[in-house]
């Protein structure tokens, strides 16, 4: 059965230094990885998406993120935070033809300016 | 606007009452979703819909119930089983079967449920 672990509960970022998210899956089979965003009080966001090709993706806001299949990971990455991402970001892992997508408990972060 | 919508924002529920939290979308999309989400745990998945007049349960069905008699709605009923309601509840759709499964859902905005 797919699963999704995120280590890091909070991680509080000085404004405009860098930042990384951890996320790490387990799964017996092929998976689609992907980054979601929840704003305080509102449904979800995506950020970005891994399907296949190349294991650096890209999303809105400056976000990407890594797929690195050895180590069963999916890490996201903002070379500058701003004040305005303060939010919660969760990870989600889907396996190839299943219906149910998995989510991580989620990792809030607190920009401090 | 395309999108989903849930109501009502907040609700609160009585001991032994059954509540019913209403979901709709307009995207033309089969699949729908319920999820809870607590501080801590994440979302969790409570029951999914493929197509209209079908559903499956997900990891936290016990206490819930839903029915998909129309494509754009998904009701979700919290009933007096359901003994720890309190949480924020969230609706999302999304493409279904083939090659949807890298596609991404849209949430709508929750409801929170509390007890009284």
């Amino acid at each position: 059965a797919q699963s999704v672990t995120q280590l890091d509960s909070q991680v509080p970022v000085f404004e405009e230094a860098p930042v990384e998210l951890r996320c790490n899956y387990s799964s017996s089979v092929s998976v689609y990885l992907f980054w979601y965003v929840q704003y305080p009080n509102q449904g979800l966001q995506l950020l970005l998406k891994y399907l296949s090709g190349s294991t650096l993706v890209k999303g809105i806001n400056g976000f990407e993120a890594e797929f690195n299949k050895s180590q069963t990971s999916f890490h996201l990455r903002k070379p500058s935070v701003h004040i305005s991402d303060t939010a919660e970001y969760f990870c989600a892992v889907r396996e190839f033809g299943n219906e149910k997508l998995t989510f991580g408990t989620g990792t809030r972060l607190t920009i401090i300016p | 606007d395309g999108g989903i919508t849930q109501s009502p924002k907040y609700l609160f529920r009585k001991e032994g009452q059954n509540v019913t939290l209403s979901c709709e979308q307009n995207l033309n999309h089969d699949a729908m979703y319920w999820y809870r989400q607590d501080p801590g745990q994440g979302l969790r998945l409570i029951y999914y819909s493929q197509i209209v007049n079908d559903f499956q349960k997900g990891d936290i069905a016990e206490g819930y119930s839903v029915s998909r008699e129309k494509k754009e709605s998904f009701p979700l009923t919290v009933t007096s089983a359901q003994k720890n309601p309190t949480a924020f509840y969230l609706c999302a759709s999304g493409a279904a079967g083939g090659n949807s499964y890298g596609e991404k859902l849209f949430f709508g905005s929750g409801t929170q449920l509390s007890v009284l």
